[in-house]
């Protein structure tokens, strides 16, 4: 069954470092997300993205995060200056149609740690 | 997107159906109703979704009242790998698709026990 595919699993960062998140969405998927999870809290919604621009985006989703495609089949989150509360597990998810119509997949996530 | 209400959590036994009940009394008409659920640690899966139809498909089903203001996803014989947090969420999907972002709750923690 295809996947998508995120790494690194784990990362941990300095407060005021830039880190980087990477997807790779399932092959034949032309919409991408990303979402996250603060410990013990609910999945919030980050951020859409289709024909290489943003769709839709939260109120989280401020100045200091940033997606992009640079290739056929990669996805990432920037996150360009970490605070403790960025610390959270971040899942990337694909669909074939706009808004997961028909279900989105999501992916194992990484573990954002900052210090 | 309309609220759901779940309960907390519930208890079922291996190899029994298990019942997670949903409430969205103010659905409109043209939301869905969305299962997902989050295997501890691990990312959300898609479960199931139906208008007013009950679906079925190789993991469960779906049933949803007349009125649509009320719903059940029905695991047919649990497993102790379905022991996770289920996520009731109902959604405008447009011709083309819908708003992109979902809106999770807390969901339902159904423990499996042996």
């Amino acid at each position: 069954e295809p996947e998508v595919t995120q790494t690194p699993s784990h990362q941990v960062t300095q407060m005021g470092q830039e880190v980087i998140l990477r997807c790779v969405p399932i092959s034949n998927h032309l919409y991408f997300y990303w979402y996250r999870q603060i410990l013990g809290q609910k999945v919030e919604f980050l951020v859409s993205f289709y024909n290489n621009e943003i769709s839709e985006k939260s109120e989280i989703f401020d100045d200091q995060f940033s997606v992009e495609r640079p290739d056929g089949s990669n996805f990432t989150l920037k996150i360009r200056s970490t605070k403790l509360e960025d610390s959270a597990m971040y899942f990337c998810a694909s669909s074939e149609i706009r808004g997961g119509g028909d279900g989105y997949t999501f992916g194992s996530g990484t573990r954002l740690t900052v210090v | 997107d309309a609220k759901t209400t779940q309960p907390t959590s519930m208890d079922c036994a291996e190899g029994r159906a298990a019942n997670l009940p949903c409430n969205h009394s103010t659905i409109s008409g043209n939301e869905y109703v969305y299962w997902y659920r989050q295997i501890h640690s691990q990312g959300p899966q898609y479960i199931i979704h139906g208008l007013k139809n009950n679906e079925t498909n190789e993991m469960a089903s779906l049933i949803i009242t007349e009125d649509r203001k009320s719903s059940t996803l029905i695991l047919p014989h649990a497993t102790l790998r379905d022991t996770a947090v289920y996520y009731c969420i109902v959604r405008v999907v447009l011709r083309g698709g819908g708003a992109d972002g979902l809106t999770f709750g807390k969901g339902t923690h159904l423990i499996i026990q042996p």
